[in-house]
């Protein structure tokens, strides 16, 4: 299996600019995560989904930020407008079960979003 | 509130030494535990996992941990410790239970291995 795949690896943009961040989990995960990491906050959950209908959004920041699950193999994060606290690294992770932490979940590389 | 600590931010070995990892967590009740390991550039990769049984869990590339109640700790623990085991390593805590499944992370600790 190709493991959970992010898009972009690396994104540099201006303040103000629309940043979309895009994930496909591993095939028959069922469970869909967006995480960020900051030096400062370390890795905070931002949103999750099961069979791609959002549970907990607690994390996300504020409005700026929205994500969307069209379909089992296809997520994306969007900020708009971004701003450079911004910055950081957002992973996607996956996880076949829905139901409690037991099974493993599965991260991305990672996408590194400057912003400037 | 449910939390992780990992009191060291950055520890350094000998290859070669032994190496114990510090994690504590505040939680309500059992809690599933787990150790993840980040790699420069990568994401992070499942090292073990604890939700019952034996206290004493094994992991991959020779690690293991011990869940103490008594101390809410689960330290990581390896014997021998090589320069590729240099890396981030995070302490997480899930709710027992729970159909949510959202883990909860510590800050994590950075461990540099001497030659």
């Amino acid at each position: 299996d190709a493991g959970v795949i992010q898009s972009p690896r690396h994104e540099v943009t201006e303040m103000g600019q629309e940043v979309t961040l895009r994930c496909k989990p591993i095939s028959g995960h069922n469970s869909l995560f967006w995480y960020r990491q900051t030096m400062m906050r370390g890795l905070e959950l931002l949103i999750y989904f099961n069979n791609n209908v959002p549970i907990d959004d607690s994390g996300m920041p504020e409005d700026r930020f929205s994500a969307k699950m069209p379909n089992a193999s296809f997520s994306t994060l969007k900020i708009q407008p971004s701003e450079p606290r911004d910055s950081a690294v957002y992973f996607c992770a996956s996880r076949r079960g829905t139901s409690g932490p037991t099974d493993t979940q599965y991260f991305g590389p990672g996408t590194r979003l400057t912003v400037l | 509130a449910q939390s992780v600590t990992q009191p060291d931010i950055h520890i350094t070995v000998s290859e070669g030494a032994s190496l114990e990892l510090r994690c504590n967590y505040s939680y309500g009740a059992t809690p599933y535990l787990f150790w993840y390991v980040q790699s420069p550039g990568q994401g992070l990769q499942l090292l073990l996992k604890y939700f019952s049984g034996d206290t004493l869990v094994q992991g991959i590339k020779g690690f293991e941990a011990e869940f103490k109640r008594s101390q809410s700790s689960f330290n990581l623990r390896k014997p021998s410790v090589h320069w590729s085991d240099a890396a981030e390593y995070f302490c997480a805590v899930g709710p027992y239970g729970g159909s949510q499944g959202n883990l909860i992370f510590g800050k994590g600790t950075k461990l540099s291995v001497k030659p």
